[in-house]
Formats: structure tokens, C-alpha cells, sequence
């Protein structure tokens, strides 16, 4: 079945600094891949779909990809700000399924 | 944007209690979905629905029902509520296979004493 690992539990950082979060994944299907946020107190929403190996998916500053040959995908964003301080969800779907899967998420803290 | 209402927002229930959590969305969708988030295991699928009188188990189904009275309303119930099943629940509709985007609801904080 499908599945995905989402290694980096915490991660902290300081305004401006560089963010790169990285998910492998598994499927004999053909891929779709997200990546969620979620604030505290609320439900996860979209932040970017990618559907296409090496094609570059962004939003709101962060830019998101994934490479085939190494079975990853990435969120990264080239200057962090405080109110990104969140948790990410990198999630594997796909047109051949009813179900997601979800990583387990990375915790980002921005600090000022 | 996609309307996904869940209710109550938080409950406190007893050991071996019934617990029903409803979840309400507006987007003619047809998939809906239950989530439990906990700690160090992100979001871990219960039940799902694609079509009104029909649920699917997840991942996670062991003590825990769902019911799908119509396209709008899917809700998850716990007939004897345990103190392993204290997390947030979240609801999630969306429109077609899971290429499609989720729309989440706010989540239900549910503690069993």
C-alpha cells in the first residue's frame, strides 16, 4: 500500500532563515503530493499540490517538488517569518485511491 | 471556499460512555472522512464515505462506527468510550478521488475520564 515518511519531528529556525523539510514516499500508483499546514486550534488546509515529478508547485512564498528517481518530496521556503510557525503534513494521494496518507508532521517554531 | 462544521468543538465523556461526534459540510461533496490526530502519529483515517448509507473502514476502525445519513452529515461514534480514544477528531470532505484537495473542519476535543 501506500505510504509516507516524515522524519524531522521539530524543526526551529529564526526569522529569515532558509526552511527545507523533506518526505519520501511509497506507491505503485501515480502520485499526487501535498503539503498541509496546520495552526493551532484549527483543522490542516492546503498549502500546495504538486502533480508532476519536477514540477514546482508555490504558494505564499513556499515552493514545493518532487523527484521520482528518489521517491522525495519538499517543502522548502527561502526566508521563514514568525507566522509560519506551524505544523506540516507532507500527504501522498493519488487518482487510483479513496484515501490519503498523511506523514506525521514537522513542527516549525519561528523564532524572532 | 468549502464549509466543514463539526460539533461540539470539545465533550468530555466517561469510560464505557456512548460518544457521537456529527460533522456537517455544504460543498455538495461526495467523500467524507474521520480523523484522529495524536501526538507523534499526524492524522490516522477511522472511517470514510463516498456515497449517502455507505461507510468504509480506515486504517484505525476498532472501536469506533460511522453512519452517513445523507450526502451533508457523516457522523462517528463511540458506543463504549475508552481512555485510549481521548485526541481531536477532525472531519474532511472532498470532491472526488484523493487527487482532489481535503477541506477540514475546526476538530473535536474529546477527553474520556
Amino acid at each position: 500500500g501506500n505510504s509516507v515518511t516524515q522524519m524531522q519531528g521539530q524543526v526551529t529556525l529564526s526569522e529569515e532563515e532558509f526552511l527545507f523539510i523533506n518526505c519520501t514516499y511509497s506507491t505503485t500508483g501515480y502520485p499526487t503530493l501535498f503539503w498541509y499546514v496546520q495552526y493551532p486550534g484549527e483543522g490542516p488546509q492546503l498549502l500546495l499540490k504538486v502533480t508532476t515529478a519536477n514540477n514546482k508547485g508555490s504558494s505564499r512564498g513556499f515552493e514545493a517538488t518532487y523527484d521520482k528517481g528518489t521517491t522525495s518530496f519538499h517543502l522548502q521556503k527561502a526566508s521563514v517569518q514568525e507566522s509560519d510557525s506551524a505544523v506540516y503534513y507532507c500527504v501522498l494521494g493519488g487518482s487510483n485511491t479513496n484515501k490519503v496518507v498523511f506523514g506525521t508532521g514537522t513542527r516549525l517554531q519561528v523564532l524572532p | 471556499e468549502a464549509a466543514v462544521t463539526q460539533s461540539p468543538r470539545s465533550k468530555v465523556a466517561v469510560t464505557g460512555g456512548k460518544v457521537t461526534l456529527s460533522c456537517h459540510q455544504t460543498n455538495n461533496h461526495d467523500y467524507m472522512y474521520w480523523y484522529r490526530q495524536d501526538t507523534g502519529h499526524g492524522l490516522r483515517l477511522i472511517h470514510y464515505s463516498y456515497v449517502a448509507d455507505s461507510t468504509e473502514k480506515g486504517d484505525i476502525p476498532d472501536g469506533y462506527k460511522a453512519s452517513r445519513p445523507s450526502q451533508e452529515n457523516f457522523s462517528l461514534i463511540l458506543e463504549l468510550a475508552s481512555l485510549s480514544q481521548t485526541a481531536v477528531y477532525f472531519c474532511a470532505s472532498r470532491r472526488g478521488l484523493s487527487n482532489e484537495r481535503l477541506f477540514f473542519g475546526h476538530g473535536t476535543k474529546l477527553s474520556v475520564l
